[in-house]
């Protein structure tokens, strides 16, 4: 069964670090791309980053370029998104997704980790 | 990149079929058949019910359908169920990146 797992969310004071995981299985993860998507306290969908599966080609929404940096470790399964520079803004519920093979959906979603940013 | 705009709520009854809009732009859902449709339950994460505009799943039931035309994508629930209430979000390529709809509440009456 495909699971996705994240993990390291919490609270934040506004200009501090987070390191949010997802942890996979059930798949062969280094054969996947995978993304970042959040989603803000009764808001939508947004997508916030993307790596390939070789982890060599990456993408940033406008909002966090700059500030959040995505990777992988394909030995450990696992999917990170270093967030810096936190902003009230970004307090959301973070989900991390495996792009379909046909590379423009996204076909299963962890549960997500909630980051909360705040003074 | 804006995001692609929906209805914010649709209703029906059961048995019934409605349909819920994406609209975007040439740059977007018009440029590319890179249309995908997600289904939210309250506290749940997205599903995926639709992608490359009118292609399901494995595992997902034939009463989900989806179309486009021109800058406008759509899915269709027919025989409405119980179970469909929930919330719904498109999402496109856009060349660089990828956008999301701003979501559709489905009320089953």
């Amino acid at each position: 069964e495909v699971q996705l797992l994240e993990s390291g969310g919490g609270l934040e004071q506004p200009g501090g670090s987070l390191r949010l995981s997802c942890a996979a299985s059930g798949f062969t993860f280094s054969s996947y791309a995978m993304r970042w998507v959040r989603q803000a306290p009764g808001k939508g969908l947004e997508w916030v980053s993307a790596i390939s599966g070789s982890g060599g080609v990456t993408y940033y929404a406008d909002p966090v370029k700059g500030r959040f940096t995505i990777s992988r470790d394909n030995s450990k399964n696992t999917l990170y998104l270093q967030m810096n520079s936190l902003r009230a803004e970004d307090t959301a519920l973070y989900y991390c997704a495996r792009v379909c093979g046909s590379g423009h959906c996204l076909d299963c979603w962890g549960q997500g980790t909630l980051v909360t940013v705040s003074a | 990149q804006s995001a692609l705009t929906q209805p914010a709520s649709v209703s029906g009854s059961p048995g019934q079929s409605i349909t819920i809009s994406c609209t975007g732009t040439s740059s977007d859902v018009g440029g590319y058949n890179f249309v995908s449709w997600y289904q939210q339950h309250p506290g749940k994460a997205p599903k995926l019910m639709i992608y490359e505009v009118s292609n399901r799943p494995s595992g997902i039931s034939n009463r989900f359908s989806g179309s486009k035309s021109g800058n406008t994508a759509s899915l269709t629930i027919s025989g409405l169920q119980a179970e469909d209430e929930a919330d719904y979000y498109c999402s496109s390529y856009t060349r660089t990146s990828y956008v999301f709809g701003t979501g559709t509440k489905v009320t089953v009456l």
